[in-house]
């Protein structure tokens, strides 16, 4: 298994731009969700899923646009770049059976928006 | 969900226990209490979770009090490895919501 993928690793923006981040995972994991990651602070949750065609929002949902087509991929679109978004992204995958509560992470990507 | 309140930093020596607390006081029945850690700039990774009971496995224990409104996970051995950011959360849902942490330093 791969688990979870993600990209680009890197990517740099200029303010107004949009984009979209994409994660993927193997595992049919049902629960999906991105965080963000700012310099020096913990994660905050952005968007999350618990299945193909539901996803809800997190603390900092603003400016980001998410959809579950299929339980493998989560996108994360980025609809008018601004340079608060500077950060690193990570994406987590975790199966909804009871007693297996494991959240996996992907490896990241670091956006810059200039 | 519940928030939990863990101390900013420690530290630990090398080949000694680590002991890191968690405060839940507001944890609901069935939440579970999670934790995780992030080395460096890497993605979080799982370390151990429980509901009432004590937990062990093969990286660390998770102490869970009678009244559930604290936790501590014990690192048995601590290694130079072990340095990292280590987050406590309490959960129920779908979301997991992570506080800010405790950085534990281990010293050679």
């Amino acid at each position: 298994n791969a688990g979870v993928t993600q990209t680009p690793k890197f990517q740099v923006l200029k303010t107004g731009q949009s984009m979209t981040l994409q994660c993927a995972q193997d595992m049919n994991h049902e629960y999906m969700s991105w965080y963000r990651q700012d310099p020096g602070m913990g994660l905050r949750l952005i968007h999350y899923s618990v299945g193909a065609g539901i996803t809800d929002q997190g603390e900092v949902p603003n400016g980001y646009n998410v959809s579950r087509s299929t339980t493998e991929d989560f996108p994360l679109r980025l609809l008018s770049a601004a340079p608060s978004q500077t950060s690193v992204y990570f994406c987590a995958s975790r199966s909804a059976a009871s007693g297996t509560d494991t959240q996996y992470f992907g490896p990241g990507t670091r956006l810059t928006v200039l | 969900d519940a928030k939990t309140t863990q101390p900013t930093s420690m530290d630990c020596a090398e080949g000694r226990a680590a002991n890191l607390p968690c405060n839940h006081s507001t944890i609901s029945g069935n939440e579970y209490v999670y934790w995780y850690r992030q080395i460096h700039s890497q993605g979080p990774q799982y370390i151990i979770h429980g509901l009432k009971n004590n937990e062990t496995n093969e990286m660390a224990s998770l102490i869970i009090t009678e009244d559930r409104k604290s936790s501590t996970l014990i690192l048995p051995h601590a290694t130079l490895r072990d340095t990292a950011v280590y987050y406590c959360i309490v959960s129920s849902a779908s979301k997991i919501i992570f506080g800010s942490g405790t950085r534990l330093s281990i010293r050679p």
